[in-house]
């Protein structure tokens, strides 16, 4: 079984604040994959990010970084210099070796100007 | 990058009818394509596994006489929701896996938005 938590269902900030949406997962799997998507308000999912359970190294593109722990089994987003149009619902999603992709519940980031 | 295009992208229906959604892989073949259904501010939940040339996998809790799914080529999956009642109003999204790919890409569709009336 495997499961992931985004223990925060909605954050509000103002334009420039920087924002950190958490998320947790849990598998048995040695070998996963952890996905960020983003889902604007027309709804299509937008692909963020990508990362097997082998690199561990953060990844900065951009205002959007990530930070992997393997140790805490977390896989942290951070948007810098948030922006009114960052404003989405953010899904956390792992994929296991049947390539199903379980979602988190989402976040909604509200970005107020 | 990939494409998977999803039709129609809105629908409107009568309760009673069936609807049929259309998932096409544009520039890559896909063995294997999922469905995934998504209530109003709610998480995307898998509902099958469309694999080409045989049956579907259903998660649990989904009903696959309900919940149609045909994948008769390598690049089209469709999903036909039977005597559609108003409680099957959703977003419905799949996405694609290219066939013989093992570094967890996957593509999705733009989804299709359902509303049974």
């Amino acid at each position: 079984a495997q499961k992931v938590t985004q223990a925060q269902t909605e954050i509000s900030v103002v334009e420039k604040e920087d924002v950190t949406l958490d998320c947790v997962y849990e598998t048995r799997d040695t070998t996963y994959y952890l996905f960020w998507y983003k889902q604007p308000p027309s709804g299509e999912l937008v692909f963020l990010i990508r990362r097997n359970s082998f690199d561990e190294q953060n990844e900065i593109s951009g205002r959007y970084s990530w930070n992997f722990q393997k140790s805490t089994s977390s896989f942290n987003f951070t948007i810098t210099a948030s922006q009114v149009v960052d404003s989405a619902v953010y899904f956390c999603a792992l994929i296991d070796n049947d390539y199903k992709l379980s979602f988190g519940a989402g976040t909604t980031v509200t970005v107020r100007a | 990058g990939a494409v998977v295009s999803q039709h129609p992208s809105w629908v409107i229906c009568k309760s009673g009818t069936s609807v049929k959604i259309e998932c096409r892989s544009l520039d890559f073949q896909a063995t294997t394509m999922f469905w995934y259904r998504q209530f109003p501010k709610q998480s995307l939940m898998l509902m099958a596994t469309s694999n080409e040339g045989s049956k579907a996998t259903y998660e649990q809790g989904v009903e696959k006489d309900k919940f149609l799914i045909n994948h008769a080529s390598l690049t089209l999956s469709t999903l036909t929701v039977t005597s559609a009642h108003p409680e099957d109003s959703s977003f419905y999204i799949c996405s694609a896996r290219e066939t013989g790919d093992n570094t967890g890409e996957l593509f999705f569709g733009e989804g299709s938005r359902l509303t049974v009336l």
